[in-house]
């Protein structure tokens, strides 16, 4: 069974610095997908980012990028220019290609300090 | 558009009740995944629905089933409530189910308690 490790399970950053969030899989399968989730105290889990295992271009969303190392099965999630509103638990997410379920990790919790 | 919907946001069982979570999938998804997210845990994939068929089901026993309808909005049932159920019960929709590496888009979830 695929497993998803978050080895963080809290982090922080000052405001307008950078972190990084890792995460690392465990599979046997070529075709899959990786997505970063960010859960706010409200609870709406929101997508922050997603990465094709078959490209080998690291996914961006604006401040948000990925350094997929797909040998290594890792996918760890850079946080540029943190902002007070970054502040939330983050899952890194696995989903086998055709399969209809996502695989979580435990989350990492980050807070920006102000 | 309409996002992920779910309802109630907040519910409070005894052990061994019923209960029925409900859930709006956002406009143009025809798939509908739920997940239970114990407290301080990532999310448990439970079972998705598609054309108002289980498609995929997760490692939780019968008593948790749902329904999915002609609208692509779903239910979630829990029979015999037990202590462990209790957690946050999250909804998500999706374009189409079986399409590759497809996001799901969640909804605000339903925090169960149950005592």
């Amino acid at each position: 069974a695929q497993t998803v490790t978050q080895s963080q399970p809290e982090m922080s950053v000052q405001e307008a610095e950078t972190v990084t969030l890792s995460c690392t899989y465990d599979t046997s399968e070529s075709d899959y997908y990786l997505f970063w989730y960010k859960q706010p105290p409200s609870r709406q889990m929101i997508l922050v980012i997603r990465q094709e295992a078959y490209k080998q271009q690291n996914a961006t969303e604006n401040r948000f990028s990925v350094n997929f190392q797909k040998a290594a099965k890792s996918f760890s999630l850079k946080i540029s220019d943190s902002q007070l509103g970054d502040a939330a638990m983050y899952f890194c997410a696995y989903n086998q290609g055709g399969s209809e379920k996502l695989v979580f990790g435990k989350g990492t919790k980050l807070t920006v300090n102000p | 558009e309409t996002g992920v919907t779910q309802s109630p946001t907040h519910l409070i069982k005894t052990r061994g009740q019923q209960v029925t979570l409900r859930c709006s999938s956002q406009s143009g998804h025809n798939t509908v995944s739920w997940y239970q997210q114990a407290l301080g845990q990532g999310p448990q994939f439970i079972f998705q629905y598609y054309r108002e068929e289980e498609n995929g089901r997760g490692n939780f026993p019968p008593r948790f089933s749902g329904l999915q309808f002609p609208n692509y909005s779903s239910e979630l049932n829990v029979n015999a409530l037990e202590l462990d159920d209790s957690a946050l019960y999250l909804c998500a929709s999706s374009r189409y189910s079986g399409a590759k590496g497809e996001t799901q888009y969640f909804g605000p979830g339903t925090r169960l308690l149950v005592l």
